[in-house]
């Protein structure tokens, strides 16, 4: 079956840094979503990978590699504002996206 | 207004009633998802709409049923739901793709809360 795998939780201070991790088992491979849903809100796009390597958009970051299964989703400089809930999702052989269940991120002072 | 909405944004219904949720896109997308959102639990995805006709329909019960009247309004029918229902239904929108262009990001609404007593 197709699988993606992220923690359920993480606790950050603010102004440090957070990775959170996202490994997947699918049918094929079409690309890596990052979306960021605030609670009772909509998911909003963060970010989009299909090649290897790092992506960067001011305070955040995406990294994928393929031939491991995995990406990652870097919060620099971390704002009260960033807690939320961070959804990986994977786009497999159909173009069906796949999608994790979401990692909480709770920012303490 | 711009974006995607949805109406209502709470609903409280009984076992036996029948309701409709909204969702219009203003992003002139051809595509159109509806979600379903349990806590702690992935996104699943029930219906799926391409230039108003329906593509995807991942096993959904027929208590819900979808409508797409154009490529900027859809609908989900509800009728006889049980308690397991109870979710976040979430809408979403995008340029459709033959799926070889574009990163075809989807774009959603804020979602409408659904409590079935």
């Amino acid at each position: 079956g197709q699988n993606i795998d992220q923690p359920t939780e993480m606790t950050a201070t603010e102004g440090a840094i957070v990775q959170i991790n996202c490994t997947y088992q699918t049918s094929g491979f079409n690309g890596l979503f990052w979306y960021q849903q605030h609670a009772g809100e909509a998911p909003t796009f963060l970010s989009y990978n299909v090649l290897d390597g790092l992506e960067e958009k001011g305070r955040f970051s995406s990294f994928l590699s393929r031939s491991k299964g995995y990406s990652y989703l870097l919060l620099k400089e971390l704002q009260m504002k960033d807690s939320a809930s961070y959804l990986c999702a994977v786009r497999d052989s159909n173009y069906q996206l796949i999608w994790g269940a979401g990692t909480k991120l709770i920012i303490k002072p | 207004e711009t974006g995607v909405t949805q109406t209502p944004r709470h609903l409280v219904m009984g076992m036996t009633n029948k309701k409709s949720l909204k969702c219009e896109q203003h992003l002139g997308h051809n595509a159109m998802y509806w979600y379903k959102q349990s806590a702690k639990k992935p996104l699943e995805l029930m219906f799926v709409y391409n230039f108003k006709e329906q593509t995807e329909n991942n096993s959904v019960p027929s208590r819900f049923s979808p409508e797409c009247p154009n490529s900027s309004h859809l609908f989900l029918h509800l009728h006889t739901l049980q308690p397991e229902d109870s979710a976040l239904y979430l809408c979403a929108s995008s340029p459709w793709t033959s799926g070889k262009e574009g990163t075809d990001t989807q774009y959603f609404g804020p979602g409408t809360r659904l409590t079935v007593l």
